[in-house]
């Protein structure tokens, strides 16, 4: 079965430098969210997306903003990067139809 | 506001031994709760969700309501369930997940 794709799979930055993460949900999940997890650390709520439009908002900087587009697919576009923004990215979907959602790989980012 | 509570840091435990990952809520309503586990910084992958009532890989979890809690169970441990165990709680509708602070479980032989 199709998962969350996401893309890309690491990522080295130096600081003061933008990146952008992409995420392409399982096929009819119509909501997005995007977690940050830092190094030993649990994954912290970033922000997700219903519909195209914003659903919830949680500990994402004002360096970062996201979008999801008409196919659903969602943009993370980090901005200034900073050594603390390294981690590992996660990108999850859920569907109209259940309460359970699902997870990418993750896309791992460095700032050098 | 929601919270979860996963008290221990690291459970370290030897094959064939049972396991119990404790896990407590905080949540005002009706929540979903779940289990993830993540294996060497891979992905999170659904281990239960407690309206399922479903066993995978032998581990169980009931919700109490009146502990507010979670736990996740397997009877006989077995190496290859070293991981970090996520516990996860839902609200209501289209809410998001918010997670614990997670257990290391390991699992020698």
């Amino acid at each position: 079965a199709a998962g969350v794709i996401q893309s890309p799979r690491h990522l080295i930055k130096e600081k003061r430098e933008t990146a952008t993460l992409k995420c392409y949900p399982i096929p009819r999940h119509d909501t997005v969210y995007w977690y940050q997890q830092g190094p030993g650390q649990d994954p912290q709520f970033l922000i997700s997306f219903y519909e195209k439009m914003q659903s919830d908002k949680g500990s994402i900087p004002d360096r970062f903003s996201a979008q999801q587009f008409s196919d659903y697919h969602s943009e993370l576009n980090m901005s200034s990067l900073e050594l603390g923004d390294s981690a590992l990215y996660f990108c999850a979907s859920r569907g109209a139809s259940g309460n359970t959602i699902y997870f990418g790989e993750g896309s791992w980012l460095t700032v050098v | 506001a929601q919270r979860v509570t996963q008290p221990e840091k690291l459970l370290s435990v030897f094959k064939g031994a049972p396991v119990e990952l404790k896990c407590n809520y905080s949540y005002s309503g009706s929540p979903e709760l779940f289990w993830y586990v993540q294996y060497s910084r891979q992905r999170l992958q659904l281990l239960l969700r407690h309206i399922s009532r479903e066993s995978i890989k032998g581990f169980t979890a009931d919700l109490n309501k009146g502990e507010t809690s979670f736990h996740l169970k397997k009877p006989f441990a077995q190496e290859e369930d070293s991981a970090m165990y996520y516990c996860a709680l839902s609200g209501t509708g289209y809410s998001t997940l918010t997670f614990g602070k997670g257990t290391m479980l390991l699992v020698s032989p």
